[in-house]
């Protein structure tokens, strides 16, 4: 399984964009990007999910450059409610085996 | 949207004693279930993997013969902390891969454990 690798910690105020990277350069070429979210004492909460280039959804956009050995997942305009910890994952698309890294705790503040 | 509980949601019990953690997919069946144990400030840390009928897979350092899991349906799976210390004081959390796609795992929102 791929190791990721992220910043630990990440400050924004309210209504910024959100930008966090992760390297992940030893991905294989079956090896899906996933992000999940995690607020205090709750389980992780899963927000997005890629191969290539660019994924949308409805909270997030997810960036893979061509050789995908990085990621970034971009929150548009964050709010309070989006302090958290973000974890970047590297397996395969039928999340037979999640393994978590360190995670970017991102507070937001007014 | 595909939901996991676990039960209780906190528990205390006393140092030698045993405690069991229930995790179910209230609206879905999964083959497989994952637990995890979390300590304060700290990620994820992936402990078995338990597949329904058959014995879990252990990761490396996780005591078997401490931390019994059973998979006994497609909706259950439960997690024996035996013979506490205070040292597993942490949170454990569980999660369930749908046996039909999407392959996604659910996350339940966790048990905190406090042994004294």
């Amino acid at each position: 399984l791929a190791k990721t690798t992220q910043p630990i910690s990440m400050d924004s105020y309210e209504g910024q964009e959100v930008n966090i990277t992760c390297s992940h350069n030893n991905i294989a070429t079956n090896d899906y990007i996933t992000w999940y979210q995690q607020f205090p004492s709750q389980g992780p909460r899963f927000i997005i999910q890629g191969y290539k280039t660019k994924v949308t959804n409805e909270v997030a956009s997810l960036f893979i450059p061509a050789d995908r050995k990085s990621s970034t997942l971009s929150l548009p305009r964050v709010s309070l409610s989006d302090t958290a910890v973000y974890y970047c994952l590297v397996g395969d698309s039928g999340f037979q085996k999640l393994v978590f890294g360190t995670g970017t705790r991102l507070l937001v503040s007014p | 949207g595909a939901v996991v509980s676990q039960h209780p949601s906190w528990v205390i019990c006393k140092s030698g004693t045993s405690v069991k953690i229930e995790c179910r997919s209230l609206d879905f069946q999964a083959t497989t279930m994952f637990w995890y144990r979390q300590f304060p400030k700290q990620s994820l840390m992936l402990m078995a993997t338990s597949n329904e009928g058959s014995k879990a897979t252990y990761e490396q350092g996780v005591e078997k013969d401490k931390f019994l899991i059973n998979h006994a349906s497609l909706t259950l799976s439960t997690l024996t902390v035996t013979s506490a210390h205070p040292e597993d004081s942490s949170f454990y959390i569980c999660s369930a891969r749908p046996t039909s796609p999407p392959y996604e795992q659910y996350f339940g929102p966790g048990t905190r454990l406090t042994v004294t």
